[in-house]
């Protein structure tokens, strides 16, 4: 593994089910995030994780929840999955919460039913 | 509230030079960052700017005014793997990334 991991790399996801997209990452980066993208918006940010073993909340949080049980791994699940998120999810990671630049992996491209 | 403006699209030629400007109004400021994001892949850093001033990087080059509240991209004798979209970022007092929409680049022959 080279940089920041997501899996999968796209799925079609029919409404109310449940699904976890996957990130990990080789950096050793204290702070990670999960951001949504969407057509015409910036990047909006979902929830984030300073350390392993704590995580807060971004801009859209609902319908989202997330763990940090290490370093490397930071989960990103949907427990009832809605049309509204359909959008493509990046995960990234950073040095610290503070100054330094974010690292991005591929992304997942969601589609709910 | 918290707002990033940057023009929707640009259209520039090759080997021309380009400026996406970038306004913003966050709750505090911990630095601007400047990403580019060809379609279909994920961003990827371009610069950092805290001070204010131009920072060069190669054909790129970033400026910030923090009284004003701007920054600008400059992108010099362009090339068609230039054609892109440019996102800009700044990191709040909360040390959290606010995102603009991102200006997308198109490079024509």
């Amino acid at each position: 593994i080279a940089g920041i991991t997501q899996a999968p790399t796209s799925q079609i996801l029919a409404a109310g089910r449940r699904m976890t997209l996957r990130c990990t990452q080789d950096m050793r980066h204290n702070a990670m995030y999960w951001y949504r993208q969407d057509l015409g918006l910036g990047l909006r940010l979902i929830h984030y994780s300073n350390t392993a073993g704590t995580t807060g909340k971004g801009e859209v949080p609902d319908g989202y929840s997330v763990s940090r049980a290490n370093t490397d791994d930071f989960p990103l699940t949907l427990a009832s999955a809605v049309p509204s998120q359909t959008s493509v999810y990046f995960c990234a990671s950073s040095d610290s919460s503070g100054a330094d630049e974010q690292f991005f992996g591929p992304g997942t491209r969601l589609t709910v039913l | 509230g918290q707002n990033i403006d940057q023009p929707t699209e640009m259209t520039a030629t090759e080997g021309a030079i380009v400026q996406i400007n970038c306004t913003y109004q966050t709750s505090g400021f911990n630095g601007l960052f400047w990403y580019q994001q060809h379609a279909g892949e994920a961003p990827t850093f371009l610069s950092y700017n805290v001070l204010d001033g131009l920072e060069e990087k190669g054909r790129f080059s970033s400026f910030l005014s923090r009284s004003k509240g701007y920054s600008y991209l400059l992108l010099k004798e362009l090339q068609m793997k230039d054609s892109a979209s440019y996102l800009c970022a700044v990191k709040d007092s909360n040390y959290q990334l606010i995102w603009g929409a991102g200006t997308k680049l198109i490079i024509k022959p």
